[in-house]
């Protein structure tokens, strides 16, 4: 299993809402990450989580509360957006192997859209 | 400051033949690796070739191969034999070993595969 599953696919939620996306990964990896990315940009780093601790917070506002509950799950929570923190939100994880090479897996990712 | 910089923002190649996208970096890391990725229309990152900082040789993974100047700073990724599957966005991207698990990616280069 060399895959990264996001749920939703797509969210649709207003400003006062609270919603959480979801991040599974159960290939052992033992960072996780959370980027977000706007339409015809990079993808910018959001969060690091290195053996279920956060490692890196790449002073994202607190309106985005990240929450790794084991080695496989990690989830982003979703209070009091703005409409400009729609964007694809990309979970990714890794693991070095023996050579020392560390790629990202990616999911497939949330379209999330704040009215 | 660690940076990337991918000067293409668009490119044009005439299927079945060669492609050049250029990366170049910045940093003062002694250990550091390389990766490029192909992010097609449906959203999803796709890794394609891994160079790392003290590999001797270049990458290469089947029609992808990293052109690797270390001197010059620059990672180009060299597509041979461009299929029309090929059209996506591709962006360079860094990880820094002093910072373990930070990885960050240039601005992206589009390409269009023409029939």
């Amino acid at each position: 299993d060399t895959e990264v599953t996001q749920t939703p696919k797509h969210l649709v939620m207003g400003m006062t809402n609270k919603k959480s996306l979801k991040c599974e990964q159960h290939m052992g990896h033992r960072a996780m990450y959370w980027y977000k990315q706007k339409a015809k940009k990079p993808p910018e780093l959001m969060f690091v989580y290195s053996y279920e601790k956060l490692s890196i917070n790449e002073s994202v506002p607190s309106r985005f509360s990240p929450e790794c509950p084991n080695s496989s799950l990690l989830n982003l929570h979703l209070h009091a957006l703005q409409p400009e923190d729609s964007a694809l939100y990309l979970c990714a994880s890794s693991q070095a192997n023996p050579s020392g090479e560390e790629k990202l897996f990616f999911g497939s990712g949330t379209q999330l859209s704040v009215l | 400051a660690q940076k990337i910089t991918q000067t293409q923002p668009g490119m044009f190649v005439q299927e079945k033949e060669a492609v050049t996208l250029d990366c170049t970096y910045d940093t003062s890391d002694p250990s550091y690796g390389l990766f490029w990725y192909k992010q097609p229309s449906s959203g999803e990152m796709i890794f394609l070739i891994y160079q790392g900082s003290y590999d001797q040789q270049n990458a290469t993974e089947g029609r992808y191969s990293l052109n690797f100047q270390k001197a010059r700073k620059s990672a180009n990724l060299v597509i041979s034999a461009s299929q029309l599957g090929d059209s996506a966005m591709y962006f360079c991207a860094m990880r820094f070993r002093t910072s373990y698990d930070k990885v960050i990616f240039g601005p992206g280069t589009s390409l269009s595969v023409i029939p």
